[in-house]
């Protein structure tokens, strides 16, 4: 069983539409978290829920917004995608915001 | 705010030589740190990490990191290197207070040649 499952894995679409990533964690966490990994490999915390409630939001562009129908479930969605959003997003969860996170596989989404 | 600092882009060793990837962090109050790596295509998996206790900290895999309060580091090594352990590491550091969040370095590339 995956741990932290988010689809669909690759998203390729072109500029101005809107898009949803999906993720499920089993693992009976409290804590979700979208983070952006960019071209450079650099990581950056976009989004943090705890039992539903957004904790963080970090200057994340509006068109960004994220959805926890509950706790095991934190999803994307992507306004009016522009070519800057191209990267690869992972969803992750922890136990609580300052034990280990378990990642997913990630989403490499690429605006064309 | 807090910070982590991986001042090496990449590191080279050769198999069965012992390795270090380097990592140093600035936050108020004390860190709880933690070293992850990605393997190409796939997300982060968790190392080790140090909340409080014992200065070295054993992982997954053989990897270990020795946390040096004086000198704000917490570097990553492994007495011996395998081919299979190239791969991009991070380290991180959750500050708590007003910084609610896991801030990750900018990663290190590890190469470890047969």
């Amino acid at each position: 069983d995956t741990a932290v499952s988010q689809t669909p894995k690759y998203l390729v679409t072109q500029m101005g539409n809107d898009k949803s990533i999906k993720c499920e964690q089993n693992l009976g966490h409290d804590t979700m978290y979208w983070y952006k990994q960019d071209s450079k490999k650099f990581l950056k915390i976009m989004f943090s829920y705890n039992n539903k409630e957004l904790i963080i939001n970090e200057t994340v562009p509006n068109r960004f917004s994220p959805k926890s129908p509950d706790k095991a479930h934190l999803n994307l969605h992507i306004n009016s995608l522009e070519l800057g959003d191209s990267a690869v997003y992972f969803c992750a969860s922890s136990q609580k915001a300052n034990t280990e996170a378990f990642f997913g596989q990630g989403t490499r989404l690429t605006v064309v | 705010a807090q910070s982590v600092a991986q001042p090496e882009d990449q590191v080279n060793v050769a198999e069965g030589n012992p390795l270090t990837v380097k990592c140093t962090y600035s936050v108020s109050g004390n860190p709880y740190l933690f070293w992850y790596v990605q393997y190409p295509n796939r997300g982060l998996q968790f190392l080790l990490k140090y909340i409080t206790g014992d200065n070295l900290v054993k992982g997954s895999y053989g990897f270990e990191a020795e946390f040096n309060k004086s000198q704000t580091s917490f570097h990553l090594k492994k007495p011996s290197a395998l081919v299979s352990d190239s791969a991009l590491y991070f380290c991180a550091v959750f500050g708590g207070g007003s910084n609610y969040k896991l801030t990750f370095g900018k990663g290190t590339l590890l190469t470890v040649n047969p």
